[in-house]
């Protein structure tokens, strides 16, 4: 079965910072690989989808994310974070083809300022 | 493009009433999802339809929880009775044929069971 762990509860930047996200998937094939971002109030929003080729993925909002295959994990990452990226990241884990979508529980991230 | 439509935004009731959320997807839209948010954790699929079928509703509490989509449009997901553990945000999501490569998720509905 597919799961998705995302070890961190919650993340501290400081504003200018760069950030990493972690998550580890668990899917016997070739898993669709997604990064979402939740705002307060708000629906999730995909940031960026893995679902082959270049590992190295681009998103919105200046993230990117890396697909390791050997290591099952799919962080996000952001070089400078700007204090609008405060908010709730999901990642999440597809059957082939994306019909059935699993969430981790989720990473808060906080900047400072 | 207007986006995936969810009412109401939030809703209190007390344990062992009954309450609806609706939801109006993005045209065209073939699949349409129920995820049950708990806070805390992240977003737990209920169900999904693909037009006015359902694909799997493997996690849906079915002594408690119904939902349909019978024009292969909108969709309602009810709760009756409801408990304490029913507190969460109900997001509904959708997405174009062909596969769920991008969900596309409404504002939810915030439920508060007293």
């Amino acid at each position: 079965a597919q799961s998705v762990t995302q070890p961190d509860i919650h993340i501290t930047v400081s504003e200018g910072a760069s950030l990493e996200l972690r998550c580890n998937y668990s899917y016997g094939a070739t898993p669709y690989l997604f990064w979402y971002v939740q705002s307060p109030g708000q629906g999730l929003q995909l940031l960026l989808k893995y679902f082959s080729g270049d590992t190295l993925v681009q998103g919105i909002k200046g993230f990117e994310a890396e697909f390791k295959r050997s290591q099952s994990s799919f962080n996000l990452r952001k070089p400078s974070v700007h204090w609008s990226d405060a908010a709730e990241y999901f990642c999440a884990v597809g059957d082939t083809g994306g019909f059935k979508t699993i969430f981790g529980a989720g990473t808060r991230l906080f900047v400072k300022a | 493009e207007a986006g995936v439509a969810q009412s109401p935004r939030y809703k209190i009731i007390e344990k062992r009433q009954s309450v609806a959320f609706w939801c109006n997807p993005i045209s065209g839209h073939a699949t349409l999802y129920w995820y049950q948010q708990i806070l805390g954790q992240g977003p737990k699929l209920l169900i999904q339809f693909q037009n006015n079928g359902v694909v799997d509703d493997s996690q849906l509490p079915k002594d408690r929880f119904s939902a349909e989509r019978l024009k292969g449009v909108d969709s309602t997901l009810k709760i009756q009775p409801a408990k304490l553990e029913d507190s969460a945000v109900y997001l509904c999501a959708s997405s174009p044929p062909g596969g769920a490569e991008k969900l596309f998720f409404g504002s939810g509905t915030q439920l508060s069971v007293l």
